[in-house]
């Protein structure tokens, strides 16, 4: 199983600031097969990245990612208010399909 | 396209917890249809997924408890997950899984079962 290690876990920051997310494997993963999703409180995650750096349908380009191999990233380039929130990364290039365990957005 | 799952909300210890989620608005064929499940204040696991053809494909946490199936002429697919405990409380998830991508494109709201007696 590819365990998926993100960090920080949470990262304090200000709106207009710059976010860098961090999503590293445990074994080499295909860059098809890296998503990113945000998750705010009470919803559902929300596909924000496929592919390490195809933003989905209407996704901002503040949003982008990056990566290869065992280390991948999430950059939200000028934190908006609806940006604090949480995120996961997610890989499929190995069975089980497996989360990292997420990174909190908060406003410091 | 949208996901709404339904089914109880309280499941008693030993049984089995049963939901079905209903797909609107778009086909269900050559899609892969999944669960997720997040415990309270916790991150998600992927629990499977049964392709509109039927075949499946279950997380080995989980497979010798889990039961992904599908009716495509309701638009359904459902998960049985035998032997609960309270282990087994969360937020459940359905949602659509975009083959050759391998992402989650489409999720239901998700609905809260907990396991107690």
């Amino acid at each position: 199983e590819i365990v998926l290690t993100q960090s920080p876990g949470t990262l304090s920051l200000s709106p207009g600031e710059r976010a860098t997310l961090s999503c590293r494997a445990s074994q080499s993963v295909s860059s098809s097969y890296l998503a990113w999703y945000q998750q705010k409180p009470g919803q559902a995650p929300r596909l924000l990245i496929y592919g390490a750096s195809s933003r989905a349908t209407g996704i901002p380009d503040r949003f982008s990612g990056s990566g290869s191999g065992t280390d991948f990233t999430l950059t939200i380039s000028r934190l908006e208010p609806g940006d604090f929130a949480l995120y996961y990364c997610q890989q499929y290039g190995n069975s089980p399909l497996t989360f990292g365990g997420g990174t909190k957005v908060e406003i410091k | 396209v949208q996901l709404q799952e339904s089914g109880p909300g309280l499941v008693k210890p030993s049984e089995t917890l049963s939901l079905n989620c209903t797909v609107s608005g778009g086909p269900m064929s050559t899609y892969y249809w999944s669960w997720i499940r997040q415990p309270p204040g916790k991150g998600l696991e992927w629990i499977g997924y049964v392709y509109s053809s039927g075949s499946t494909n279950y997380n080995p946490s989980l497979k010798s408890r889990v039961t992904i199936s599908i009716d495509t002429s309701k638009k359904q697919f459902s998960l049985k997950l035998s032997s609960v405990t309270a282990a087994d409380t969360a937020v459940y998830y359905c949602a659509r899984l975009m083959g050759v991508l391998w992402a989650f494109d489409i999720w239901g709201q998700g609905t809260m079962v907990t396991v107690s007696s």
